[in-house]
């Protein structure tokens, strides 16, 4: 079975810019987080969404938007990008919310804003 | 606050000795989970064991073993006669009642096994 994929795998962008980055989870986990990781630091919590809707929000600003798709499928968006944002972004799929079952995690979408 | 500190930044030993990483929580939660993930160098997290505040019962898996002492609010991961595909980030992470079970990270332990 496929794991969690994402793409692009690497992207450059210029400060004010907007991104779009894509996941897919497993084939019937309905739940997908998304988390961005400064190098060096441990993942930040930016959204869950479970059965399409928002079920949590981590402390980002308004600029970064995301949403879940009827076959679970995911994206999230950055607006006005700042040399801040250039993260790993990870998305991490479970069967159902978490935390009764574990995450699985994507390799990620590593962005570079210049 | 931090609520989950993993005071060890990078750990490096030689292969076959055993080490342990440590990670200490905060919560005032009584319903809560705890995680340890891996992430090797390609990036991608492993997922390697949750525990929930009502088990304290230790666990083994293979060469891998976890402390987990609600007194000292800590859940330390031992790894036995280490080797060198070990060598990854290791991450310990919290998930509270009272927080949406959001997962809360600790910072990271880099764990270099030298052969």
């Amino acid at each position: 079975d496929a794991g969690v994929t994402q793409s692009p795998t690497h992207l450059i962008k210029t400060r004010g810019q907007h991104v779009t980055l894509r996941c897919s989870p497993i084939s019937g986990h309905k739940s997908v987080s998304w988390y961005q990781q400064v190098l060096g630091q441990g993942p930040q919590f930016i959204f869950q969404y479970y059965e399409k809707e928002e079920r949590g929000r981590g402390n980002f600003p308004d600029r970064f938007s995301a949403r879940q798709f009827p076959n679970y499928s995911s994206e999230l968006n950055v607006n006005a990008l700042l040399l801040g944002d250039s993260a790993l972004y990870l998305c991490a799929s479970s069967l159902v919310r978490v935390p009764y079952n574990e995450q699985f995690f994507g390799p990620g979408t590593r962005l570079t804003v210049l | 606050a931090q609520k989950v500190t993993q005071a060890q930044t990078e750990i490096s030993v030689v292969e076959k000795e055993d080490v342990t990483l440590d990670c200490v929580y905060e919560t005032r939660d009584t319903t809560y989970y705890l995680f340890w993930y891996k992430q090797p160098p390609s990036g991608e997290l492993v997922f390697l064991i949750r525990r929930n505040s009502f088990d304290e019962q230790n666990e083994i898996s293979g060469r891998y073993s976890w402390n987990f002492q609600k007194s000292t609010s800590s859940f330390n991961f031992t790894i036995t006669a280490s080797q060198v595909v070990d060598s990854a980030v290791y991450f310990c992470a919290l998930s509270e009642a009272n927080s949406n079970y959001q997962l809360i990270w600790g910072a990271g332990t880099k764990l270099i096994i030298k052969p």
